[in-house]
């Protein structure tokens, strides 16, 4: 596609249930990053794949966060067992390669825990 | 551990006067730097970047500075438009990791 695109935009959950978050990165980019930035913060590094491998996940808060994508393609998120301190923006980007550092960001899924 | 500090969470500018936002970081393996901009409810889009080997970009309106010693970078718009109010966020990396971002400064261009 022509841009990042990330579903849902806006998801609010109750604390203790899980929820999926999905990106599309753009067509033959190889490098996908999560980002999230949670109300009056920076954006937070998550976790970053190079083809389906994520040779960095040292950004994952805890456990109940994974992350995977397939065909280098689609990236999903997934939060089990939601916690208020979960709410946030979480940002998905892609780029060419490692070293390019231009990368394209979707819009976003905007997390709310209740 | 906060690697790359923006100190102002906000800035007000008069249009056509310059806007001038800092940055600070602490590790001195960054050899990378970058400036985003970000509107409400949008993705952050790339705006300039620098190396670690320069002291200056310079694209359009938009000027980076470096300056290693200090530990310090700053972007320079000039001159300001009502377009350019957004949050800016300054990042850096070391080598080919991740980029480490500042926590964003408010950007408001009064007419």
């Amino acid at each position: 596609g022509a841009g990042v695109s990330q579903s849902p935009s806006n998801k609010v959950t109750e604390k203790g249930k899980d929820v999926e978050l999905r990106c599309d990165p753009i067509s033959g980019h190889t490098a996908l990053y999560w980002y999230r930035q949670r109300l009056g913060q920076g954006l937070e590094f998550l976790i970053y794949f190079q083809g389906n491998s994520a040779p960095d996940k040292s950004g994952l808060p805890s456990d109940r966060f994974s992350a995977e994508r397939t065909g280098e393609s689609v990236s999903t998120l997934t939060i089990q067992r939601t916690q208020q301190e979960d709410s946030a923006v979480y940002l998905c980007a892609s780029s060419l390669e490692r070293r390019n550092y231009g990368y394209t960001f979707g819009s976003g899924t905007r997390l709310t825990v209740v | 551990d906060q690697q790359v500090k923006q100190n102002s969470p906000s800035l007000s500018v008069q249009e056509g006067r310059i806007s001038i936002l800092n940055c600070d970081y602490t590790n001195s393996m960054f050899d990378y730097f970058l400036w985003y901009k970000k509107y409400p409810a949008e993705g952050p889009t790339f705006l300039i970047s620098i190396s670690s080997i320069k002291d200056k970009n310079e694209d359009g309106r938009f000027t980076v500075f470096l300056n290693k010693s200090a530990k310090h970078l700053s972007l320079h718009i000039v001159p300001s438009q009502p377009g350019d109010s957004a949050v800016y966020f300054c990042a850096a990396s070391a080598g080919a990791q991740k980029l480490v971002f500042g926590q964003g400064t408010r950007l408001t261009i009064n007419p």
